[in-house]
């Protein structure tokens, strides 16, 4: 198994709903990611988790809280979103400190209305 | 503060020529330079990759040149092909950086038949 896998492919949610998104790998890569694309924007990334705890953050507002509960998956908790939020949101990983690039799944293309 | 750049946002070629994409970086700490291609509603998938030492890297139609003291990568395919259309985005990592790809802003290329 080669892939990330990424669930919902699309969600709509309403600025007071609380959602998630999942991401799951079997390749056995220790390092996951969350990044977020605008359009025509390139991918930023959001949070990393290294072997399961959370090693950077990249000072995201607090209504996107990340989770990691074990190393195949990888959780994005959404709550109180603004319009401002809907991107593609991409999950990564990566074997160890992703020096080498990362997998990439297809994404989340969320909207917030 | 973009430390990678694509200065430019598209490109256009003929089926069986030449694709010719830049990439720029500012930061001397980057130390592996990958390219990744994405279609429109999938995550990127990796192309092909280059350290810092050395100045090439081919793998089949995919060619990356680095020329360190200019802080600046291209990406040649060659012969062109319309399934080649997508957008490129370059990406950089250093040692320092541990998890995190820096990504450039993408160039469209479109290869018309």
């Amino acid at each position: 198994d080669t892939e990330v896998t990424q669930t919902p492919k699309h969600l709509v949610m309403g600025m007071t709903n609380k959602k998630s998104l999942k991401c799951e790998q079997h390749m056995g890569h220790r390092a996951m990611y969350w990044y977020k694309q605008k359009a025509k924007k390139p991918p930023e990334l959001m949070f990393v988790y290294s072997y399961e705890k959370l090693s950077i953050n990249e000072s995201v507002p607090s209504r996107f809280s990340p989770e990691c509960p074990n190393s195949s998956l990888l959780n994005l908790h959404l709550h109180a979103l603004q319009p401002e939020d809907s991107a593609l949101y991409l999950c990564a990983s990566s074997q160890d400190r992703g020096r080498y690039g990362y997998t990439f799944g297809s994404g989340t293309r969320l909207t917030v209305v | 503060d973009q430390q990678v750049k694509q200065n430019s946002p598209s490109l256009s070629v003929q089926e069986g020529r030449i694709s010719i994409l830049n990439c720029d970086y500012t930061n001397s700490m980057f130390d592996y330079f990958l390219w990744y291609k994405k279609y429109p509603a999938e995550g990127p998938t990796f192309l092909i990759s280059i350290s810092s030492i050395k100045d090439k890297n081919e793998d089949g139609r995919f060619t990356v040149f680095l020329n360190k003291s200019a802080k600046h990568l291209s990406l040649h395919i060659v012969p062109s092909q319309p399934g080649d259309s997508a957008v490129y985005f370059c990406a950089a990592n250093g040692n320092r950086y541990g998890n995190k790809l820096v990504f450039g802003a993408g160039t469209i290329l479109r290869v018309k038949s």
